[in-house]
């Protein structure tokens, strides 16, 4: 069974960067078929898809943080990071990750727990 | 402002079937690229309700199902009981945003 275990820091002060990073275990992350994503779901709110990264190393981010995301995988830790930089307020959110298809017609079917980060000074 | 479009609520009472619609751009739903549907409780993670439109991934109850037509799609549930009280997210992928793109989530409410 895929577990999913994200990790990094619960207080992120504003304008510096949010670093988190999840353990893929019980599969790998080279495998072709994947891409590993992070969302994140501020309180009380909906589902926000941050971006993926495929096992080649290619990245989708979404349009409206683009230009504050990086993701990056390492197939022999079985791990993929998210680095957020400029963060404010409006970052602090439950995030998840996740795994998915690069098949459309298949889900989002392995999140982590959630991380929540809290950006404050 | 989300690209899928949601209700914010629906409710029923025990018993009775409520849907849940989703709608779509021609970029998403439209070009027939799979929807996707996840439960979340509160302080869990979203879990995988049915995939690729009208599947049901093992263990999901049968009162649970989906359609798809054009740009929209739907969750119907049949036999509202408690336990179906979540939150209900409709998902797919967008040709524009080069991207996964979320509804904006629905609650039910059993009354």
């Amino acid at each position: 069974q895929v577990q999913l275990q994200g990790s990094g820091p619960g207080l992120v002060k504003p304008s510096e960067t949010l670093s988190l990073t999840c353990n893929v275990s019980g599969g790998s992350s080279s495998s072709s078929s994947y891409y590993w994503s992070w969302i994140r779901q501020p309180a009380g709110k909906g589902l926000e898809w941050i971006g993926r990264i495929y096992t080649s190393g290619s990245t989708n981010y979404n349009p409206s943080l683009k230009s504050r995301v990086a993701m990056s995988v390492d197939s022999s830790t079985n791990q993929f990071s998210l680095s957020l930089s400029s963060v404010t307020a409006a970052d602090t959110a439950i995030y998840y990750c996740v795994r998915g298809y690069y098949d459309s017609r298949r889900p989002l079917d392995f999140w982590g727990q959630g991380t929540l980060v809290t950006v404050s000074s | 402002q989300s690209v899928l479009t949601q209700p914010p609520s629906v409710s029923g009472a025990p018993g009775q079937r409520v849907t849940i619609s989703c709608t779509g751009s021609s970029s998403n739903i439209g070009a027939d690229y799979g929807v996707h549907w996840y439960q979340q409780f509160p302080g869990t993670a979203p879990k995988v309700l049915l995939y690729a439109d009208t599947n049901r991934p093992s263990g999901v109850p049968d009162r649970f199902s989906g359609s798809k037509s054009g740009t929209s799609a739907s969750l119907s549930i049949t036999g509202l009981q408690a336990e179906d009280e979540a939150d209900y997210y409709c998902q797919s992928y967008d040709n524009s945003l080069i991207g996964w793109v979320f509804g904006g989530g629905t609650k039910v409410t059993v009354l």
